[in-house]
């Protein structure tokens, strides 16, 4: 019963260094995404993707990258990071058949220092 | 694109009810959702109207007026463990999901 999985739960990057997100559901769902979340501004769509192999840029995509070989893993890379990217990102999946229902992990607090 | 506007914070006392209100602008509809999020923890699914009228689920209600481009979700009986986030949350015709800012719920005692 894992629904959908991140890793890490916490990270502290300096300025410049590479990291992946990683994400994985074991709902078969087709539909997967990664949000961020900062204080008082909601969450923004960064990725997303509606199969394997298929991977589209959200509201704000910069810094990032993603890519989907498997309907399982969605991981998110960031390859030169920023002050700007400290924030709290969450995965979600959906079987996307229309009613958007969104199940999340549990998120993933990044701060770039 | 879509904008989201919903109010910032909300305090009511336990047992007493509290409207949250949403209005959206958006290039697209494919339904409204609401979210719950508890502080630290990730959001999880409250609700969903893509149809007009009210919507009922035990002590939670959401309504939705597509013409007016508004929404409200209803909290009946409040109780302390209703002290969350509620982020209101539109469906495009890509079936993205555009969030606003979310309200801060305070239930006191």
């Amino acid at each position: 019963n894992a629904g959908v999985t991140q890793t890490p739960k916490f990270r502290i990057l300096k300025i410049g260094q590479s990291m992946t997100l990683q994400c994985t559901q074991d709902m078969n769902h087709n539909y997967m995404y990664w949000y961020r979340q900062d204080p008082g501004m909601g969450l923004k769509l960064i990725y997303y993707s509606v199969g394997a192999g298929i991977t589209d840029k959200g509201e704000v995509p910069n810094g990032y990258n993603v890519s989907r070989s498997t309907t399982e893993d969605f991981p998110l890379r960031l390859e030169l990071a920023a002050p700007s990217q400290t924030s709290v990102y969450f995965c979600a999946s959906s079987d996307g058949r229309g009613v958007e229902k969104l199940f999340f992990g549990s998120g993933t607090q990044l701060s770039v220092l | 694109g879509q904008n989201i506007d919903q109010p910032t914070e909300m305090t009511a006392t336990e047992g007493a009810i509290v409207q949250i209100n949403c209005t959206y602008q958006t290039s697209g509809f494919n339904g409204l959702f609401w979210y719950q999020q508890h502080a630290g923890e990730a959001p999880t699914f409250l609700s969903y109207n893509v149809l007009d009228g009210l919507e009922e689920k035990g002590r939670f209600s959401s309504f939705l007026s597509r013409s007016k481009g508004y929404s409200y979700l209803l909290l009946k009986e409040l109780q302390m463990k209703d002290s969350a986030s509620y982020l209101c949350a539109v469906s495009d015709n890509d079936y993205k999901l555009s969030f606003g800012a979310g309200t801060t719920v305070t239930v006191r005692a």
